[in-house]
């Protein structure tokens, strides 16, 4: 079975810095999509950024970057120029066929954004 | 858009009752998703619905038990609820095609479930 660990269960981050949040998993497929989803205190889930496998091009959305090391399993988001807006619940998540299959989700961390 | 709409929002239910959670997708959306996301955990799959059938199933015991309409929005039922039920419970849509695996699934704001 497929899994998901993220390490971190709180992180903070100054205003401005950046901050890397760390996500490995483990999985027997080729072919498989990861995401990394932003959980506020409004309790709806956000899709933040998105890599393909298959893809050997670390993705990037605006502030948004992943480093993706499929070898070691290994999917780390990063943010830059932290904004008080990203403080929330972050996950890692896991789905063999994109979005519209099922996710696999880990714990979750907890990031602190502080003025 | 409305986006994906849950009803209620929050709930709260005694032992051995059932209940019945509603979710209507993203507008252009085909497929259902429920997930089920305990307090300090994260989301577990527990089952999926297209073309008004169950497609995909996660480790959840039959009490769980679902429904797609032909409109596309759907329902979740437990019954004989638990303590451990006590959660709150997100629906996704998303849409499935030739291009599935480039859609994204959205969330609703969930339904907060406290078993008593």
């Amino acid at each position: 079975a497929q899994t998901v660990t993220q390490s971190q269960p709180e992180m903070s981050v100054q205003e401005a810095e950046t901050v890397t949040l760390s996500c490995t998993y483990d999985t027997s497929e080729s072919d498989y999509y990861l995401f990394w989803y932003k959980q506020p205190p409004s309790r709806q889930m956000i899709l933040v950024i998105r890599q393909e496998a298959y893809k050997q091009q670390n993705a990037t959305e605006n502030r948004f970057s992943v480093n993706f090391q499929k070898a070691a399993k290994s999917f780390s988001l990063k943010i830059s120029d932290s904004q008080l807006g990203d403080a929330a619940m972050y996950f890692c998540a896991y789905s063999t066929g994109g979005s519209n299959y099922k996710l696999t989700f880990g714990k979750g961390t907890l990031l602190t954004v502080n003025p | 858009d409305a986006g994906v709409t849950q009803s209620p929002t929050h709930l709260i239910k005694t032992r051995g009752q059932q209940v019945t959670l509603r979710c209507s997708p993203k507008s252009g959306h085909d497929t259902v998703s429920w997930y089920q996301q305990a307090l300090g955990q994260g989301p577990q799959f527990i089952f999926q619905y297209y073309e008004e059938e169950e497609r995909q199933r996660g480790n959840f015991p039959d009490r769980f038990s679902g429904h797609q309409f032909p409109n596309y929005s759907s329902e979740l039922n437990v019954n004989a609820l638990l303590l451990g039920d006590s959660a709150l419970y997100l629906c996704a849509s998303s849409l499935a095609g030739a291009e599935r695996k480039n859609t994204e699934a959205f969330f609703g704001q969930g339904t907060r479930l406290t078993v008593v």
